[in-house]
């Protein structure tokens, strides 16, 4: 077990480029969620996959905003367009489901994104 | 409006004091309960949660928590700060299932030597 990983860690993009993040869940779980964190505030729940099914987005999750899970394992979250505002950390997590006794998710480090 | 509060922005405390930060929360039923640490630069760590039962639940690095239903609160406590408990703390809610987490806005723990 590797935990959750995310790549890259930071990312600087100048307004208007378009940016995607990937996460890599624990390998067995299969539950995935995206979070976005900004500077003195908890992280804020953006939306999650089980398997490779999109099962519920955050009015967050504007139309620039796009997330993959394509064979249940790896996802990634595509920022299209990015905006001064998107600046802020993206968080991803991932978990069983509770009938496998998945009642906490596993957070990765986090990818920083810094908008110019 | 449904919401995740923790009151204390930021607390400092001494080395070796005892240490609670407050959660509370305003959902119709009993949610599931966390308590998330994150240290600069990392993700969240998972110290404790509550599901059901005993409502005084034991986490890791010595951390415990107390859910009382009748105050709609669940605060960490900690008889005893170290130095590496330095960090930021966040309550998370999820009322409907494990997958429906809210974070409150985290509370900033500085410990003084």
């Amino acid at each position: 077990d590797t935990g959750v990983s995310q790549d890259p860690r930071h990312k600087i993009t100048k307004r208007g480029q378009n940016v995607t993040f990937r996460c890599d869940p624990i390998s067995e779980h299969n539950r995935l969620y995206w979070y976005r964190q900004t500077l003195g505030q908890g992280p804020e729940f953006l939306t999650y996959f089980q398997n490779e099914a999109q099962l519920e987005k955050s009015r967050l999750l504007s139309d620039r905003f796009s997330a993959e899970r394509p064979k249940g394992s790896f996802s990634t979250l595509e920022i299209q367009r990015t905006e001064q505002g998107d600046s802020a950390m993206y968080l991803c997590a991932s978990s069983l489901e509770e009938g496998q006794g998945g009642h906490e998710q596993y957070f990765g480090p986090g990818t920083r994104l810094t908008v110019t | 409006a449904q919401s995740v509060t923790q009151p204390d922005i930021h607390i400092t405390v001494s080395e070796g004091a005892s240490l609670e930060l407050r959660c509370n929360y305003s959902y119709g039923a009993t949610p599931y309960l966390f308590w998330y640490v994150q240290s600069p630069g990392q993700g969240l760590q998972l110290l404790l949660k509550y599901f059901s039962g005993d409502t005084l639940v034991q986490g890791i690095k010595g951390f415990e928590a107390e859910f009382k239903r009748s105050q709609s609160s669940f605060n960490l406590r900690k008889p005893s700060v170290h130095w590496s408990d330095a960090a930021e703390y966040f309550c998370a809610v999820a009322p409907v299932g494990p997958y429906d987490m809210r974070f409150g806005a985290g509370t900033r723990l500085t410990v003084k030597p």
